[in-house]
């Protein structure tokens, strides 16, 4: 069995300062790993995925998240935020080979970050 | 293209009412899946559906609640007799396909209070 946890479950930081959202998983197998962000009133978008190769991995709106095997941290990090990056955080986390459904997620409870100019 | 849609937005029913959630997926995916937000928690699996066929249900309560996704029309998550545990934010994403590099696209969401 997987899990998942999100050590913070709100960063609060100024505009145009870098951020480091963490998150740190368990299993007994290899995982992929997922960041999806959700704005208000809306649905989770995928941001990035670590699947396999590098462990760096770049995502959509300038966020990028390093895969650690040795730690189990899949953290994400932007170097400058901005204003319209107020949302909430979630990192997942699924196992290869789920018998084909991909979509078994396992989410952590997610981190919100606001953004304060 | 319209993205995955979810109605109602905010479903309101007293204890041993029925819910129905609705979910409508992208246009030319055949995979839904649903998941429960309980307060201050993580999304949770429910099921995941083919059309017509479920195919994973290993996150769904053993009583009361149901799914089904037809050959025709939206997917359906039903809850019967509802009680207060049962308020959640319930999720429906759908894919293409099933496989590991396809990607989930989510709707919005449909928030559930039981009374």
């Amino acid at each position: 069995a997987q899990s998942v946890t999100q050590l913070d479950s709100q960063v609060p930081v100024f505009e145009e300062a870098p951020v480091e959202l963490r998150c740190n998983y368990s299993s007994s197998v290899s995982v992929y790993l997922f960041w999806y962000v959700q704005y208000p009133n809306q649905g989770l978008q995928l941001l990035l995925k670590y699947l396999s190769g590098s462990t760096l991995v770049k995502g959509i709106n300038g966020f990028e998240a390093e895969f650690n095997k040795s730690q189990t941290s899949f953290h994400l990090r932007k170097p400058s935020v901005h204003i319209s990056d107020t949302a909430e955080y979630f990192c997942a986390v699924r196992a290869p080979n789920y018998g084909g459904s991909q979509g078994n997620l396992i989410f952590g409870k997610g981190t919100k970050l606001s953004v304060k100019p | 293209n319209a993205g995955v849609m979810q109605n109602p937005r905010h479903l309101v029913r007293r204890r041993g009412q029925e819910a129905r959630l609705r979910c409508s997926p992208m246009k030319g995916h055949s995979h839904v899946y649903w998941y429960r937000q309980l307060p201050e928690e993580g999304l949770k699996f429910m099921v995941y559906l083919q059309k017509e066929n479920i195919i994973d249900e290993s996150g769904m309560p053993k009583e009361r609640f149901s799914a089904e996704f037809p050959k025709e029309g939206p997917s359906i998550l039903r809850i019967q007799q509802v009680v207060r545990g049962d308020s959640a934010a319930y999720f429906c994403a759908s894919s293409p396909g099933s496989g590991s590099n396809e990607k989930l696209f989510f709707g919005s969401g449909t928030q559930l209070s039981v009374l």
